[in-house]
């Protein structure tokens, strides 16, 4: 199974600051995608296809990575993006998830 | 809009089984898969598998062969997951979500998922 690796565990950001959030799997995958998951609720599709934005997702995210290096980024950090993110890699079964990283504010 | 309503909270003996079910409804059901995630605090998430809704073809993790059967009912948009010979390891929330069945195979919507507590 591929394993990914998510970085950091948790992190805290100031509001306005630029925030990026690493994930690199074990073996080479060919796309990335991210999910959101606020406390109490289901995760919610992010970032799809390494770069596309899910319905809603507002601009200041973006997607990026390729091979076994995947980034998702946050041009500028506002309360509303207080969540933990999972990357999920999307072509090699089983599919899996990374352990996430809880993202907070400073 | 797309909705897939999963049955309630599930508090099971050792050894026992469990049937959840996941309603879908606002879009053609048969159109997409239904994919089946385990989260837990320890492991996080888990992919359990998926049902291709129109053929009924089934494709499992292996770690969850012989744990869990995925079936469908076309008639009503529902799509079932049986986990049987349940141990406390069980215990966690169980979500549906629909799955495209092409690259680069991610799940666009979720249920609400159900807490299955496995305890004597």
């Amino acid at each position: 199974d591929i394993v990914l690796t998510q970085s950091p565990t948790t992190m805290a950001a100031s509001p306005g600051e630029k925030v990026t959030l690493t994930c690199r799997a074990s073996s080479s995958v060919s796309y990335m995608n991210w999910y959101q998951q606020k406390p109490g609720a289901s995760p919610k599709l992010w970032i799809y296809g390494t770069s596309k934005l899910a319905s809603g997702v507002p601009n200041r995210f973006s997607g990026s990575g390729s091979g076994t290096s995947y980034s998702l980024i946050i041009s500028s950090m506002e309360t509303e993006d207080i969540a933990t993110y999972y990357c999920q890699q999307c072509c090699s079964t089983p599919l899996t998830f990374g352990s996430g990283t809880k993202l907070e504010i400073k | 809009q797309v909705q897939l309503q999963q049955s309630g909270a599930e508090l099971a003996k050792p050894g026992s089984s469990v049937k959840i079910s996941c309603k879908a409804s606002g879009y053609t059901f048969t159109s997409y898969y239904i994919s089946w995630i385990k989260q837990t605090t320890g492991q996080g998430l888990e992919y359990i598998g998926y049902i291709n809704t129109g053929s009924g073809g089934t494709n499992y993790n292996e770690k969850f062969k012989g744990k869990a059967t995925l079936t469908v009912d076309k008639s009503s948009s529902t799509a079932f997951m049986q986990l049987s010979s349940l141990t406390p390891d069980d215990s966690a929330v169980y979500y549906c979500a629909r799955e495209g069945g092409a690259l680069p195979y991610y799940f666009d919507y979720w249920g609400q998922g159900v807490m299955v507590t496995v305890s004597s």
